[in-house]
């Protein structure tokens, strides 16, 4: 069963804190690592998916980074805001169409 | 149109209760599915439709049947649920069933409550 573990469960920052959290995913027959944002009441959104060890992806503030041959990917939010406030799930492929997802990091950005 | 819809957004029901919850997707994605989601936990993947056809059911008693009628919409049925069935339901599509490299697309959910 592919478990996929992420930490710290919950973060409180404040406005214009740079942070980064951690999701670990099995190394062998790896396939993909995807990062969701989730807002409250609203639908999870993806971020990235990444497929290549050492792959590092940007979107605005945030960016994730990707170490296939040791299992783990960090995603990093620099200068937060409180918008950025949300659950950050990963999730990486149990076989097929499978996602399996970690219970997130939920990150609370005081202004 | 880059959403899922997902209605009803909340739905309190009996045990003895029929209902269903439905989802749309008008991106042209060939796979849909269900997920469940309890507090403090992660998504848990129910169903998988690819090109209109059941490919995989995780094991989900038989009291939630899901239903494709196109490649537009999913449906779940819902029949002689239990109390311990009350969670967030997701319903997700992307663009084909190789979950390895598609982001998916999520609906906002239906809040259910079992009485």
């Amino acid at each position: 069963i592919l478990n996929v573990e992420q930490s710290p469960q919950s973060l409180h920052v404040q406005e214009g804190d740079s942070t980064n959290f951690t999701c670990s995913f099995p190394s062998s027959n790896f396939y993909a690592l995807h990062w969701y944002r989730w807002e409250t009441a609203k639908s999870p959104e993806a971020l990235f998916v990444m497929t290549l060890n050492g792959d590092e992806k940007k979107k605005g503030r945030i960016s994730a980074t990707l170490n296939t041959k040791e299992g783990y990917s960090y995603l990093y939010i620099k200068g937060s805001q409180p918008e950025d406030s949300a659950t950050y799930l990963c999730a990486s492929p149990g076989g097929s169409e499978k996602l399996v997802f970690g219970k997130g990091t939920k990150l609370t950005v005081n202004p | 149109d880059t959403e899922v819809t997902q209605t009803p957004k909340h739905l309190v029901m009996g045990m003895t209760n029929k209902k269903s919850l439905k989802c749309e997707q008008h991106m042209g994605h060939r796979a849909m599915y269900w997920y469940k989601q309890k507090a403090k936990k992660p998504p848990e993947l129910m169903f998988v439709y690819s090109y209109e056809k059941l490919s995989i059911n995780e094991s989900v008693p038989s009291r939630f049947s899901p239903e494709c009628p196109n490649s537009s919409l999913l449906n779940l049925h819902l029949h002689a649920l239990q109390p311990e069935d009350s969670a967030l339901y997701l319903c997700a599509s992307s663009q084909d069933a190789g979950g390895f490299y598609n982001e998916q697309f999520f609906g906002p959910g239906t809040r259910l409550t079992v009485l």
